[in-house]
């Protein structure tokens, strides 16, 4: 059970868009710690998709976004593409567990 | 560009430690930008923090796995390391090595990972 919660799966067309949600607590999310994205394609290391609720690193395209509000936050993705397929992880940081959480994992299959 | 890559033993027997090394190249480990941490990935599961260390020494560990593991770092040679006492078949993961920057709290360069099965 992970502390942060997300929808194990989610899925769409090519060019659509698809949002995955990631939903904390006030320990998390509600006490002000930003929230962050990753992309794990299948057999690799995860790669950091989105920082501080709506920031991307240089190089991720803008068809991915981010956005926080309350004890909540959600992955954004616009234009779907097959090279999309992957798993997504939201993570914050927990001042209970005096440590970092990451949330279960959301696999995006591109139909 | 900095670059982390992991090593050790992609096996150890229950009971035993697991040990594992991370290589920093590209950047200065000793520098004050960045906390070097330790998260691991059993095979089809959610990632997992484990710990974190900074240059000046300070320590966090997983308040989970907080008496078992210790995060250690070897400025000379440009390494931190990990290790994991009495594991289990749970401890069975793929285990990265990654950065956050200090004042921050997300991971914003990886390893590429190091399976690590528990099994006599």
């Amino acid at each position: 059970q992970s502390v942060l919660t997300q929808p194990p799966s989610v899925s769409g067309a090519p060019g659509q868009r698809v949002t995955i949600s990631c939903t904390g607590s006030s320990s998390n999310i509600g006490a002000g710690y930003s929230v962050h994205w990753y992309q794990q394609l299948p057999g690799t290391a995860p790669k950091l998709l989105i920082y501080v609720n709506i920031n991307r690193p240089s190089g991720i395209p803008d068809r991915f976004s981010g956005s926080q509000s309350g004890t909540s936050a959600s992955l954004a993705i616009s234009g779907l593409q097959a090279e999309d397929e992957a798993d997504y992880y939201c993570q914050s940081y927990d001042t209970s567990l005096r440590g970092w959480v990451f949330g279960g994992g959301t696999k995006l299959t591109v139909l | 560009q900095v670059h982390l890559r992991e090593s050790g033993p992609g096996l150890v027997k229950p009971s035993e430690t697991l040990s594992l090394t991370c290589t920093v190249s590209g950047g200065s480990i000793s520098t004050t930008s960045y906390y070097w941490d330790w998260i691991r990935q059993p095979p089809g599961k959610a990632l997992e923090w484990i710990a974190s260390i900074y240059s000046s020494g300070n320590t966090y560990y997983s308040l989970s796995l907080k008496g078992r593991v210790t995060i250690s770092v070897d400025m000379s040679k440009s390494q931190f390391s990990l290790r994991l006492n009495s594991v289990t078949a749970a401890d069975t993961a793929v285990y990265y090595c990654a950065r956050h920057p200090q004042g921050q709290y997300y991971f914003d360069s990886w390893g590429q990972g190091a399976l690590v099965t528990v099994s006599s």
